[in-house]
């Protein structure tokens, strides 16, 4: 069972282009997160949300906006792609009201912007 | 000075050794701290938490915590060519909800 889950895996695009990553946990978790790794593997978050409601927005280009439809899904749209947002792309959940907020991480999205 | 700061390595520990992994944080007031493993192409993997001082023992794997010095550490003993990985330090800090991450250091353990 796939605890927490992303589509696509990779995703090569022209710069301009508009596109979605979309993100599931089936591990009952309140709060979910989107990470952004770039090519020196440094881990940054970008967004959290907690049953729903945003609770984390780094200084991240409006470009970027995240949705959560529900508790068990978030996803990330990105507008007018460019060549910086190439990077690994990371959701990750954890039980928020846990004392210790330990996350677990999906497979990643490779998004390549030519 | 960053957050969560880490050596980058690669850090090269011959098999059956004890591999030590450092990490130092700037918020005095974090709670909680993690390690995490991530080996190339793949998503990080919680190995350890740890959140009070000393130490933490599971398997061939410790976590060590002094507050007071702002530091935090992981030793693997018995090192195996399959600890061969980026281990990331991660820390929750006191007046945010989100974790930080160090930039890793890259393991290698030669046969």
């Amino acid at each position: 069972d796939t605890a927490v889950s992303q589509t696509p895996k990779y995703l090569v695009t022209q710069m301009g282009n508009d596109k979605s990553i979309k993100c599931e946990q089936n591990l009952g978790h309140d709060t979910m997160y989107w990470y952004k790794q770039d090519s020196k593997k440094f881990l940054k978050i970008m967004f959290s949300y907690n049953n729903k409601e945003l609770i984390i927005n780094e200084t991240v280009p409006n470009r970027f906006s995240p949705k959560s439809p529900d508790k068990a899904h978030l996803n990330l749209h990105i507008n007018s792609l460019e060549l910086g947002d190439s990077a690994v792309y990371f959701c990750a959940s954890s039980q928020r009201l846990a004392e210790y907020n330990e996350q677990f991480f999906g497979p990643g999205t490779r998004l390549t912007v030519l | 000075q960053k957050e969560v700061e880490q050596n980058s390595g690669p850090l090269s520990v011959p098999e059956g050794a004890i591999a030590s992994l450092n990490c130092t944080y700037s918020d005095r007031g974090s709670q909680s701290f993690f390690w995490y493993r991530q080996y190339s192409g793949k998503s990080p993997e919680l190995i350890m938490s740890i959140y009070s001082n000393g130490d933490k023992e599971d398997g061939r794997f410790t976590a060590q915590l002094n507050k007071a010095s702002q530091y935090v550490s992981l030793l693997i003993r018995d090192s195996q060519p399959s600890d061969s990985a980026t281990y990331l330090c991660a820390v929750k800090g006191s007046s945010a909800s989100k974790i930080i991450f160090g930039s890793g250091t890259r393991l290698s353990i030669r046969p």
